[in-house]
């Protein structure tokens, strides 16, 4: 089957840069997405990697390797409204969105 | 304001008594879904549809139904609710040419007693 691996916490201090990662097992599929959540919210759409390398989208930026099954979440200069849940995301073959448990980031003054 | 809306927000109801949940988006998108969001499992992908009149299993159809015959409305069918569909769920949209940019509705919190 096909799943998503990410960790469950990551906490990281205000300013500083964290990476939040994502491997995966498929056997197809079109690219890999992040969302983020606060809590009580729904789930808003950061970015999306198709094909292999960095995606930049102001202080966030995304990475994909096909080759190693990974990808990853970076943000720069964190700020307290970054305190939120990080999600993973990939599209299968069939147009099936299939999610990561998430990444509850946890940002420190 | 483009958005995806879901009525109710909340519900409480009983085993086995039918209820939908509806969706709606004025973004004219083509692909619209369903998710559940349970403690530590993430969003699960109920139903999706690609167009009008095209629907497909995700991973946890099981008691669910859905119809699309307008391509703004998505509704979600429980017709038989069970204490296992307490949930979180989410209605969510994308445009035809970028299926992996959704937006999501504000959700609907659903206690099945």
């Amino acid at each position: 089957g096909q799943s998503l691996e990410q960790p469950s916490e990551v906490t990281a201090v205000e300013g500083a840069i964290v990476q939040i990662n994502c491997t995966y097992q498929t056997s197809g599929f079109y690219g890999l997405s992040w969302y983020q959540q606060h809590d009580g919210g729904a789930p808003t759409f950061l970015s999306y990697n198709a094909l292999d390398g960095l995606e930049e989208t102001g202080r966030f930026s995304s990475f994909l390797s096909r080759s190693d099954s990974y990808g990853y979440l970076l943000l720069q200069e964190l700020q307290m409204k970054d305190s939120a849940s990080y999600f993973c995301a990939l599209m299968d073959s069939n147009y099936q969105l299939i999610w990561g448990a998430g990444t509850k980031l946890i940002i420190k003054p | 304001e483009a958005q995806v809306t879901q009525n109710p927000r909340y519900l409480i109801t009983v085993t086995g008594k039918k209820l939908t949940v509806t969706c709606s988006q004025n973004m004219n998108h083509e692909y619209m879904s369903w998710y559940r969001q349970d403690p530590g499992l993430g969003l699960r992908q109920i139903y999706y549809s690609m167009n009008v009149e095209v629907t497909d299993k995700g991973d946890v159809p099981e008691g669910y139904k859905v119809s699309r015959k307008e391509k703004r409305n998505f509704p979600l069918i429980l017709e038989s609710p069970s204490p296992n569909q307490t949930s979180l769920y989410f209605c969510a949209s994308s445009p035809g040419d970028s299926y992996n940019e959704q937006f999501f509705g504000p959700g609907t919190r659903l206690t099945v007693l």
